[in-house]
């Protein structure tokens, strides 16, 4: 069965920071790997995925993770926190063909202060 | 592109009656949509899956015959809780995918039904 965790329910950082959200997955075939943002009362918007190929893999508003399969580990990072980066962020997976259903992770809390 | 909406974005309704909750693909042909529940600080459970004109596949837990599931058409999707309780408050989330092996799901904004 497949199964994602996120460490650290909530994560808090200073405007111009480094961002560092943790996901580690378990799966029995491929994964293919799914960072997605959700601010309050909205629907999830994509980030980013990892399907096949790079393992290192861009997404929007500066965002970028690295798919370490060694480690099974898929870390969402930025390298300077914007005010407008506080939100939830949640990681998924599926099954490589990608056209079976999402498992998400518990999610992060991100809060950016001044 | 790529845009899914929800009808309504929020609704409250009385304990014992039913409310509809539509979701759109409105410029690519859903083949399979989904339908999630969250609840507050809470991630996304997957309820059922459901494939143009065909039934719904539930998620274990899920009782079918409150939460009915309708996709009738490549850009309609429908859940309807009926019989609704003060435990059905909660924040209903579709998403789309287009194709059957395609793997990109694009999610609605939600619709946040409170039961009262």
């Amino acid at each position: 069965a497949q199964s994602v965790t996120q460490l650290g329910s909530h994560v808090s950082v200073s405007e111009g920071a480094l961002v560092l959200l943790r996901c580690n997955y378990s799966s029995s075939v491929p994964p293919y790997l799914f960072w997605y943002v959700q601010y309050p009362n909205q629907g999830l918007q994509l980030l980013l995925k990892y399907t096949t190929g790079a393992t290192l893999v861009k997404g929007i508003n500066g965002f970028e993770a690295e798919f370490k399969k060694s480690e099974t580990s898929f870390h969402l990072t930025k390298p300077s926190a914007h005010m407008s980066d506080a939100a939830e962020y949640f990681c998924a997976v599926s099954l490589s063909g990608g056209y079976n259903k999402l498992i998400f992770g518990a999610g992060t809390r991100l809060a950016v202060h001044p | 592109g790529a845009v899914v909406s929800q009808h309504p974005s929020w609704v409250i309704c009385k304990s014992g009656t039913s409310v509809k909750i539509e979701c759109r693909s409105l410029d690519f042909q859903a083949t399979t949509m989904f339908w999630y529940r969250q609840f507050p600080k809470q991630s996304l459970m997957l309820m059922a899956t459901s494939n143009e004109g065909s039934k719904a596949t539930y998620e274990q837990g899920v009782e079918k015959d409150k939460f009915l599931i309708n996709h009738a058409s490549l850009t309609l999707s429908t859940l309807t809780v009926t019989s609704a309780h003060p435990e059905d408050s909660s924040f209903y989330i579709c998403s789309a995918r287009e194709g059957l092996v395609s793997y990109e799901q694009y999610f609605g904004p939600g619709t946040r039904l409170t039961v009262t």
